[in-house]
């Protein structure tokens, strides 16, 4: 079965130190993966994306995220955290073929402590 | 401008009501979508649309209908409205259903309150 996984409900860091969200995947072929946030009471904003290329794909408001095929991830980092970076992020993969249906792991909130 | 909009942004209703939900993208978008966020925040697919054709249909219940007069909306009607069916149902779009790599774009969110 296609799936992705967010093994983490929560992360907490202290701001100005550096955050990963991790993320796996299991989809058949090359996978598509993508990041989002959503902040509170609003909808989900696209952060970046790994199609193809270099594995260490650079997106917004700093954040970038590797991607790792042997291992099946594809984790967000940030080197500095910032308290407005608390939120809901989801990691999603986007398959192949039944219409493209994207897939959203089931969230990751990250709390950000001042 | 706001690129996708859904009104209403909150909806309480009573079990066994009517009703629905409006979508418009202004983006010039081909793919619009349904998707369902339950109270753990888990988000899943329920419809997609590409060009006012149905292209994805989830295991949802027949309740759900949605419709789309054309490309830029997709409006969500639920019929008999059920508890389990309170959630907050986000719309997304995105530029065309044959490219897998397309970003969604998604609406502020429906937060809908069966009591």
């Amino acid at each position: 079965a296609q799936s992705v996984a967010q093994p983490e409900d929560q992360v907490n860091v202290a701001e100005g130190n550096p955050l990963t969200v991790k993320c796996t995947y299991s989809v058949s072929g090359n996978p598509y993966l993508f990041w989002y946030v959503q902040y509170p009471n609003r909808g989900l904003q696209f952060l970046l994306k790994y199609i193809t290329g270099d594995n260490l794909v650079k997106g917004s408001y700093g954040f970038e995220a590797e991607f790792n095929k042997s291992q099946t991830s594809f984790h967000l980092k940030k080197p500095s955290a910032l308290v407005s970076d608390s939120a809901l992020y989801f990691c999603a993969v986007r398959l192949h073929t039944g219409g493209f249906k994207t897939i959203f792991g089931a969230g990751t909130r990250l709390f950000v402590k001042a | 401008d706001t690129a996708v909009s859904q009104t209403p942004k909150y909806l309480v209703t009573q079990m066994g009501n009517d009703k629905s939900i409006k979508c418009e993208q202004n983006l010039g978008h081909d793919t619009m979508y349904w998707y369902k966020q339950d109270s753990k925040k888990f988000l899943k697919i329920m419809f997609s649309y590409n060009n006012k054709e149905l292209i994805i249909n989830e295991t949802v219940p027949n309740r759900f209908s949605p419709k789309s007069p054309d490309k830029a909306h997709l409006n969500l009607h639920i019929n008999s409205l059920e508890l389990g069916d309170s959630a907050v149902y986000f719309c997304a779009s995105s530029q065309a259903r044959t490219s897998a790599t397309d970003t969604q774009y998604f609406g502020p969110g429906t937060r809908l309150t069966v009591l």
